[in-house]
């Protein structure tokens, strides 16, 4: 019943691994983003899609490719792991895109890179 | 430079107080703006919009003015009780671009 939701909820890995983060909405939206945030909670959008093709893709290192299989999926891959990706990555959706549609977010993926 | 300010430091207040919690703005032109609620270990969760045509908005206890000319949002929680501690984000979408863009936020701690 969760509308937005996110797997693993923590993630521990050492430097210059891979790893994916994956979301799963079913609100029926349109629209869904990855937002990154650092150790001061302040919250920075990485990436949007809407209906599976991408609409914003903010001065992130090409070591994060997100892919949206459909578009009620948004998966977020990180290549070459760094100290400096420990995080907290949300993954949110929207009904549609550049209008006021709120965000639902999910609950998070804590990423440590040790 | 861009940016959206919220204060910083944690608000304290007694329970059945008003909360008041500000989000200034600077070289942004928005067309809406938005006010989240952020427990520990969750994602945000959408509150109230305002339109930047609109003055005021509530929602049960809560209301949120925008005044452009002081390119401010005030959000206030009246009667707050201790439930309503947690963070809170306000976002503003402007007309030339399709992200949200949030506030660094504000702890608010009501305590009884």
């Amino acid at each position: 019943d969760t509308a937005v939701s996110q797997t693993p909820k923590y993630l521990v890995t050492q430097m210059g691994n891979d790893k994916s983060i994956k979301c799963e909405q079913n609100l029926g939206h349109d629209t869904m983003y990855w937002y990154k945030q650092d150790s001061k909670k302040f919250l920075k959008i990485m990436f949007s899609y809407n209906n599976k093709e991408l609409i914003i893709n903010e001065t992130v290192p090409n070591r994060f490719s997100p892919k949206s299989p459909d578009k009620a999926h948004l998966n977020l891959h990180i290549n070459s792991l760094e100290l400096g990706d420990s995080a907290v990555y949300f993954c949110a959706s929207s009904l549609r895109t550049g209008d006021n549609s709120p965000l639902h977010f999910g609950n998070g993926t804590r990423l440590t890179v040790t | 430079s861009q940016k959206i300010e919220q204060n910083s430091e944690a608000l304290n207040i007694q329970e059945g107080k008003t909360a008041t919690l500000t989000c200034n703005y600077t070289n942004y032109s928005p067309a809406y703006l938005q006010w989240y609620r952020q427990d520990p270990g969750r994602g945000p969760v959408f509150l109230l919009l305002i339109r930047e045509n609109e003055k005021e908005k509530r929602k049960e206890r809560l209301k949120v003015t925008f005044d452009t000319t002081l390119k401010q949002s005030l959000f206030h929680i009246t009667a707050s009780q201790p439930a309503d501690s947690a963070t809170y984000l306000c976002a503003l979408l402007t007309y030339n671009t399709d992200k949200l863009i949030f506030g660094t936020g504000t702890r608010l701690q009501v305590f009884p």
